[in-house]
């Protein structure tokens, strides 16, 4: 079956950096893209980017450009999600998720568990 | 950005009753050239990632119960549980992936009355 398994929690100081990585399985990675979307504690969803499993193409929100990157490794069916310059409301669960279809326009499914990450001084 | 309105904000409904969820989009996710509405349903339980319930606007995934259904097209969308079950505890997202940025509903909480 389809699994998305993402990296333990971590807790980071603001301005650090952090590397989420979520490790793929069960189909072929390069069929398709991942999303990233993080969740606020207690709050709604926010999609950040997404990455093809074909060529690496990316596409980010805006408001994260510039401190957002997302790459994938194929040799492990992996991708992964760096934020820098992280700051306090940077505090969320942070999913990534395989995307139907052959680019950014698709529905979400299945969502790896989720990777708390904590910005606290 | 095409901005995800959902109704009510939460909703409480007595076991085996029906549960009904709006969305509305600020400008229309069908496309015309497949007649495709790009939107989805996902359902969140405390704890745990989304779960796609219907592509599509009406498609339903497997295994998703019956009770399940998503109908609407263009800017108007439904969810509705036709008869709840204690398990459906949970929060409810649209999600429109017809353009970039992909954006969601602020959420709809259901619980039981």
């Amino acid at each position: 079956q389809v699994q998305l398994v993402q990296s333990g929690g971590e807790v980071k100081k603001p301005g650090a950096s952090v590397k989420v990585s979520c490790k793929t399985s069960g189909y072929t990675f390069s069929s398709y893209g991942i999303s990233w979307v993080r969740q606020a504690p207690g709050l709604g969803l926010e999609w950040m980017g997404w990455i093809s499993g074909y060529n690496g193409k990316t596409n980010y929100v805006q408001k994260l450009q510039g401190r957002v990157t997302m790459t994938t490794d194929t040799s492990t069916t992996t991708a992964y999600m760096e934020l820098r310059s992280l700051r306090s409301d940077d505090t969320a669960i942070y999913y990534c998720a395989r995307v139907a279809g052959a680019n950014e326009h698709g529905w979400f499914d299945p969502w790896g568990q989720g990777t708390l990450v904590t910005v606290s001084s | 950005d095409i901005v995800m309105t959902q109704s009510p904000d939460s909703l409480a409904v007595s076991l085996g009753e029906r549960a009904t969820i709006n969305c509305k989009s600020s400008q229309s996710v069908l496309y015309s050239s497949n007649k495709k509405n790009y939107l989805g349903w996902y359902q969140q339980k405390p704890g745990q990632p989304p779960k796609l319930l219907i592509h599509w606007a009406s498609t339903r995934e497997p295994g998703v119960p019956d009770r399940f259904s998503g109908s609407g097209s263009g800017t108007d969308f439904t969810l509705t549980i036709s008869t709840l079950q204690a398990e459906d505890v949970a929060v409810y997202y649209c999600h429109q992936y017809y353009s970039t940025p992909p954006t969601f509903g602020q959420g709809t909480k259901v619980e039981i009355k």
